[in-house]
């Protein structure tokens, strides 16, 4: 069965500070991957995905992820961080041949402080 | 081009009795998931439907079922509510091709009282 491990819960950061937050999953099949972010109040919004070719991918908001094989991971990052950028952040894998199921990770809330 | 629109977004309940969500897809889009966002749980698949019919089953009870239109709009139904189903319900819209990017609507909030 496939699953998906943030590592951190919590990551606070202050305002202009390089952030990274950890993802790594578990599969015996090839995945799809991808890093959604949810404000207050709000549905997912996708920030970036990786569904083949450069293992460096890069999304919206200035946000980037690279997907490691061997590590099993999809770490995702930011050189500077805006307080407008605090929210929930979730990493999730679909599996080929799964049809669209989406299994996350329990999130991690990016607390970017002034 | 209109989002995924879900309503109600705010809703009410008692146990015992059962609840109706809807979600509207992206125009064009064919395949519509739901999940279920508690804080003990995370987010959760529950299912997805493309054309009309249930392409995938999460593991939760028969008490959960939902349904698609040849419009594609879906409908979710939980009966005989329990205050362990309080939670968000997500719907997402596809286009239907395998693995392609979910557009989430802002979700239905489900409180059981």
């Amino acid at each position: 069965a496939q699953s998906v491990t943030q590592l951190d819960s919590q990551v606070p950061v202050f305002e202009e500070a390089p952030v990274e937050l950890r993802c790594n999953y578990s599969s015996s099949v090839s995945v799809y991957l991808f890093w959604y972010v949810q404000y207050p109040n709000q549905g997912l919004q996708l920030l970036l995905k990786y569904l083949s070719g450069s293992t460096l991918v890069k999304g919206i908001n200035g946000f980037e992820a690279e997907f490691n094989k061997s590590q099993t991971s999809f770490h995702l990052r930011k050189p500077s961080v805006h307080i407008s950028d605090t929210a929930e952040y979730f990493c999730a894998v679909s599996v080929s041949g799964g049809y669209n199921k989406l299994i996350f990770g329990a999130g991690t809330r990016l607390a970017v402080h002034p | 081009k209109a989002g995924v629109t879900q309503t109600p977004r705010y809703l009410i309940k008692t146990r015992g009795q059962q609840v109706t969500l809807s979600c509207s897809p992206i125009s064009g889009h064919r395949s519509v998931s739901w999940y279920q966002q508690t804080p003990g749980q995370g987010l959760q698949f529950l299912f997805e439907y493309f054309s009309e019919t249930q392409r995938n089953k999460g593991n939760f009870p028969g008490r959960f079922s939902g349904r698609q239109f040849s419009n594609s709009r879906s409908e979710m139904n939980v009966s005989t509510l329990e205050l362990g189903d309080s939670a968000l319900y997500l719907c997402a819209s596809r286009t239907g091709d395998l693995n392609t990017e979910a557009f989430f609507g802002q979700g239905t909030r489900l409180t059981v009282v």
